[in-house]
């Protein structure tokens, strides 16, 4: 069974730059869940697709946007860079019809945004 | 709105002692699930354990196992025979059939005395 994999690992980009990040669902998951993590901080939910859709979003302004491919693949795009943007990006995957509601995570994509 | 409370920054405990965590939660939600993620040095979130609400027996997972207090919203962690790996970033987090989003805590960071 293959974990949830992310991609790139660490990044570093100028405010005002945009960036996409990478994230691989555990085989068998057809949900996958974006985080942001400051430092020293719990990670916030930023939001989730399901079946190719968006399905929840929190509290994240419209330059996070998300897709999800038919393999539950899934990226997290950020346009208009910010300095408070700089935080891990953490993906996680879960099968949302087996009721179990337990989330996998990777083992996220450190961004700097400088 | 969910809210999940950690308010133990840091806890240490020696070596192949016990140590309790503490997390306190609120939902206005019926059905909702309580877990528990370590997230060592190395930043990969890890599923420690779950706590279905509907449940009255506390979940239990080797050296793992909570007290969980419905009534109190109450769910705390007890980690037995403690060892050098357990030390890491402890995060409590509630998730509701609704939203399907875990909202996390502040963290704990526990550390382990040899």
């Amino acid at each position: 069974e293959t974990g949830v994999t992310q991609s790139p690992t660490h990044l570093i980009k100028t405010r005002g730059q945009q960036v996409t990040l990478r994230c691989s669902s555990q085989s068998g998951h057809n949900t996958v869940s974006w985080y942001q993590q400051a430092l020293g901080q719990g990670p916030q939910f930023i939001f989730q697709y399901y079946r190719e859709e968006e399905n929840g979003r929190g509290n994240f302004p419209p330059r996070f946007s998300g897709l999800q491919f038919p393999n539950y693949s899934s990226e997290l795009n950020v346009n208009a860079l910010e300095l408070d943007d700089s935080a891990l990006y953490l993906c996680a995957s879960s099968h949302r019809d087996t009721l179990r509601y337990e989330q996998y995570f990777g083992p996220g994509t450190r961004l700097t945004v400088t | 709105a969910q809210t999940v409370t950690q308010s133990q920054p840091e806890m240490s405990v020696q070596e192949a002692e016990t140590v309790t965590l503490s997390c306190t939660y609120d939902t206005s939600e019926s059905d909702y699930y309580l877990f528990w993620y370590k997230q060592p040095p190395s930043r990969q979130m890890i599923l420690v354990i779950r706590q279905e609400a509907y449940k009255q027996q506390n979940a239990t997972e080797n050296r793992f196992s909570v007290n969980f207090q419905k009534a109190a919203k109450s769910f705390s962690l007890k980690i037995s025979d403690s060892q050098l790996g357990d030390a890491a970033m402890y995060f409590c987090a509630s998730l509701t059939e609704g939203a399907q989003k875990l909202v996390f805590g502040q963290g704990t960071r526990l550390t382990i005395n040899p």
